[in-house]
């Protein structure tokens, strides 16, 4: 069965701090990786995604997620973080089918 | 504008009452499904549809009912609640994530907090 794991229920960052959220999936054959931001209030929003091609994908906001198959990793970055970025977000995989397998989220906040 | 659109947004109700949630999306898409949002579990789906009069469990389907009588509306039907189902509810659509439409994504829907007590 298709699972993800996000390491970090939550995560505090300092403003201008690089952000690290952490993805892994497991899965035997080639997945396709989202990553989702929820904002207080409101529904889930995509970020980025990633299903073929190149493994570094850069999303909205400043995100990127670089594919790591030999890690099954797909961690969420952004070099300096900004105070809206305060928010849920969820790593999501998917393998060819419609069903999404969404992970328990990540709590981030931004000090400033 | 394309949207996911949900009603009603918060809804207090007592237990046994039959209730529904409605979801309507204005994108064409096939596919539409239901999750529940509970701290510390993620999203978990509860029904989805691949198209119309099409429509399969998911992961926590237990307690609800679903239709999919045209392709924009996907009601979430609650026949009896109980406080168990306390819990934030989101529709999402998407054409379809099928080799073939990889370019694509899930719209999400605005949520609805649902209270029964």
């Amino acid at each position: 069965a298709q699972s993800v794991t996000q390491l970090g229920s939550h995560v505090s960052v300092s403003e201008g701090a690089l952000v690290l959220l952490r993805c892994n999936y497991s899965s035997s054959v080639p997945p396709y990786l989202f990553w989702y931001v929820q904002y207080p209030n409101q529904g889930l929003q995509l970020l980025l995604k990633y299903t073929t091609g190149a493994t570094l994908v850069k999303g909205i906001n400043g995100f990127e997620a670089e594919f790591k198959k030999s890690e099954t990793s797909f961690h969420l970055t952004k070099p300096s973080a900004h105070m809206s970025d305060a928010a849920e977000y969820f790593c999501a995989v998917s393998f060819g089918n419609e069903k999404l397998t969404f992970g328990t989220g990540t709590r981030l906040t931004i000090i400033p | 504008e394309a949207q996911v659109t949900q009603n009603p947004r918060y809804l207090i109700t007592v237990t046994g009452k039959k209730l529904t949630v409605t979801c309507s999306q204005n994108m064409n898409h096939e596919y539409m499904s239901w999750y529940r949002q509970d701290p510390g579990l993620g999203l978990r789906q509860i029904y989805y549809s691949m198209n119309v009069e099409v429509t399969d469990k998911g992961d926590v389907p237990e307690g609800y009912k679903v239709s999919r009588k045209e392709k924009r509306n996907f009601p979430l039907i609650l026949e009896s609640p109980s406080p168990n189902q306390t819990s934030l509810y989101f529709c999402a659509s998407s054409l379809s994530l099928r080799t073939g439409y990889m370019n694509t994504e899930a719209f999400f829907g605005q949520g609805t907090r649902l209270t029964v007590v």
